[in-house]
């Protein structure tokens, strides 16, 4: 079975730092991957996903993501946080194959921006 | 207009009532997918639908039951809600394999 893993569920940066949100996986197929970001009192949004074609992938807000497959990671970066990047983060993979799209989440990380 | 709504966005009730939660989506999607949020826990699925005819149910459905009237409709119920169904709700929509699209979720209070 597919899962994920985000290591850290709370992770506090200053304004301008880098951020570093960690996911690892577990596939047995060729994964999908995507991170979505939930602010307060919101549904949640996609910031980007993997789809099997290039490993480095931009999405919004200036956030990326580098898809390891030996490392079974999908690490989601940003090189300078601002105060509007306070959210949960959540990873998720792809279930299936077959064009199945059952989304496993991670347990998703709180990201705090301080001045 | 949002694509994905979803009615009521909050609502408290007691032990033992029934419970409907609906969603409806604009973005012409077969499938469509209910999860639960809880803290700690990420989003776990509750049911899913490929289309009007194929419901299936998800990790944790036990408690809960779906219904897909149409294409943009799609709703949960809790045939006789309890306190550890106390959760967020959302409702999801996608084509394929690719992006879900959420919508702003439900609160649900059993008290």
């Amino acid at each position: 079975a597919q899962s994920v893993t985000q290591l850290g569920s709370h992770v506090s940066v200053s304004e301008g730092a880098l951020v570093l949100l960690r996911c690892n996986y577990s596939s047995s197929v060729p994964p999908y991957l995507f991170w979505y970001v939930q602010y307060p009192n919101q549904g949640l949004q996609l910031l980007l996903k993997y789809t099997s074609a290039a490993t480095l992938v931009k999405g919004i807000n200036g956030f990326e993501a580098e898809f390891k497959k030996s490392e079974t990671s999908f690490h989601l970066t940003k090189p300078s946080a601002h105060m509007s990047d306070a959210a949960e983060y959540f990873c998720a993979v792809s279930e299936g194959g077959g064009g199945y799209n059952k989304l496993i989440f991670g347990a998703g990380t709180r990201l705090a921006v301080h001045p | 207009d949002a694509d994905v709504t979803q009615t009521p966005r909050n609502r408290i009730t007691k032990t033992g009532k029934r419970i409907m939660l609906e969603c409806s989506q604009t973005k012409g999607h077969d499938r469509m997918y209910w999860y639960r949020q809880d803290p700690g826990l990420g989003l776990r699925l509750i049911y899913y639908s490929f289309d009007v005819k194929d419901i299936n149910k998800g990790e944790i459905s036990d408690g809960y039951s779906v219904s897909r009237q149409a294409q943009a409709k799609f709703s949960l119920s809790l045939e006789s809600a309890i306190p550890n169904q106390t959760a967020l709700y959302f409702c999801a929509t996608s084509e394929k394999r690719d992006t879900q699209y959420f919508g702003p979720g439900t609160r649900l209070t059993v008290l």
